[in-house]
């Protein structure tokens, strides 16, 4: 069965701390992506890596950074924790970047940024 | 730039009734691909259906049917028989071909079904 697993559904962090996200998939997919959910603007992707230690930028990189040292694990850090990153934060992975797979989700973790 | 719209933020349906969502996009692209989400209110996305822009045919799941008007840039899904755990945001998100495989969603439509 596949399966994306986040490290936390729910995460409380102050302003200006480091914050790490992890995310892992066990469908050896070489896709992974994060995207953050915010009500009336759907999901907006931050970053995306199609293969280890690479990664892209999304629409709104800024504030994040990734890693991606082993296939099946993709992390997003908040290297500043600011309260506009509160959000709940969705991660994907899907087959390739040949074919028009479907992306798999993750429960998301909901981030408070107090 | 490539762009997805829904533009009902919130729809009722009466059980067992049929219901569309609306969803229109933009692209310059031939070559792409349409999926619609469905997201319950415990949060996790679960994919329903997928559209490709060379499909002749319009893709059927069960229940769910996508309404792919290519000239008029639209993607609607259909609920036939709505059931109350259809009740949930549903999401309506494209890929174009060149892109590495990211998605670019809409903005959303909660669907309310009514007993």
């Amino acid at each position: 069965d596949v399966k994306v697993t986040q490290s936390s559904r729910y995460l409380v962090k102050r302003t200006g701390e480091k914050v790490f996200l992890e995310c892992v998939q066990d469908m050896d997919h070489e896709n992974m992506f994060w995207y953050r959910q915010d009500p009336g603007l759907g999901l907006r992707l931050i970053y995306f890596s199609y293969d280890v230690k690479m990664k892209e930028k999304g629409d709104i990189p800024e504030g994040y950074s990734v890693s991606r040292e082993k296939k099946e694990r993709f992390s997003l850090i908040l290297e500043s924790a600011s309260t506009n990153q509160t959000s709940m934060y969705l991660c994907a992975s899907s087959l390739d970047s040949r074919g028009f797979y479907e992306q798999y989700f993750g429960p998301g973790t909901r981030l408070t940024v107090t | 730039a490539q762009k997805i719209t829904q533009t009902q933020p919130g729809m009722f349906v009466q059980e067992k009734e049929a219901v569309t969502l609306d969803c229109t996009y933009d692209t310059s692209d031939q070559s792409y691909g349409l999926f619609w989400y469905k997201q319950p209110s415990s949060g996790e996305m679960i994919f329903l259906i997928y559209q490709g822009s060379y499909d002749e045919q319009n893709a059927t799941e069960g229940r769910y049917s996508l309404n792919f008007q290519k000239a008029r840039k639209s993607a609607n899904l259909v609920i036939s028989a709505s059931q109350l755990g259809d009740s949930a945001m549903y999401f309506c998100a494209m890929r174009e071909g060149t892109r590495g495989g990211k998605l670019i969603f809409g903005q959303g439509t909660e669907l309310s079904v009514k007993p």
